[in-house]
């Protein structure tokens, strides 16, 4: 298995551009999360979507910040329009969601995003 | 889940010393997870504990999970340098998503 894929691996922007974010969950994965980790605050979890279906977007900082999951396959996070403090790690994750308790999490290599 | 104070914050140690962080909560935990993260990585599951006074062993690492299930500790006999990272414990209670990070404990090693 590839594990969680995530694109670009770094994205470098201007303020004010629109930034896309991509992600593949592992196959088979029901669950899916967002997160940002930043020195400052460490891993926060933006949303978290099973089977495709946004169920907790409280971390989601802002109207700047979107989240799609259109099917099992792919996900993708934008920002628009960015800002400098976006700047942070974003990290996709899946989960296989067996019901049975609190699954573990797989995570993407991450998208470093500098917005100057 | 909650998150969980961890410390310390920062461990460095010489390369052979053994390495112990700690997790602690005023309420008590369903589950507690382990996580590592390397420099410039992402986070890697290690282990799940789920009953009280658990104990479990890795090679070098031991994870224990408190006999009140408020406290956990990751033990490293003989840290290598391959051991460099942050290590996470997490509350996976209470749901069956959410995990709640903490701030973790960066280990330094020195060859």
């Amino acid at each position: 298995d590839a594990g969680v894929i995530q694109s670009p691996r770094h994205e470098v922007t201007e303020m004010g551009q629109e930034v896309t974010l991509r992600c593949k969950p592992i196959s088979g994965h029901n669950s899916l999360f967002w997160y940002r980790q930043t020195m400052m605050r460490g891993l926060e979890l933006l949303i978290y979507f099973n089977n495709n279906v946004p169920i907790d977007d409280s971390g989601m900082p802002e109207d700047r910040f979107s989240a799609k999951m259109p099917n099992a396959s792919f996900s993708t996070l934008k920002i628009q329009p960015s800002e400098p403090r976006d700047s942070a790690v974003y990290f996709c994750a899946s989960s296989p969601d067996t019901g049975g308790g609190t699954d573990t999490q797989y995570f993407g290599p991450g998208t470093r995003l500098t917005v100057l | 889940g909650q998150q969980v104070m961890q410390i310390p914050q920062y461990q460095h140690v010489q390369e052979g010393e053994d390495f112990t962080t700690y997790c602690n909560s005023s309420t008590t935990l369903s589950n507690i997870q382990w996580y590592k993260q390397r420099p410039g990585g992402h986070p890697v599951f290690l282990i799940q504990l789920v009953k009280s006074g658990e104990v479990k062993k890795q090679k070098r690492l031991t994870f224990q999970f408190g006999e009140a299930k408020k406290n956990s500790s990751l033990h490293i006999t003989a840290t290598q340098t391959t051991d460099v990272g942050t290590y996470f414990c997490v509350d996976s209670g209470g749901s069956n998503y959410k995990l709640t990070f903490g701030k973790g404990t960066l280990l330094t090693v020195n060859p």
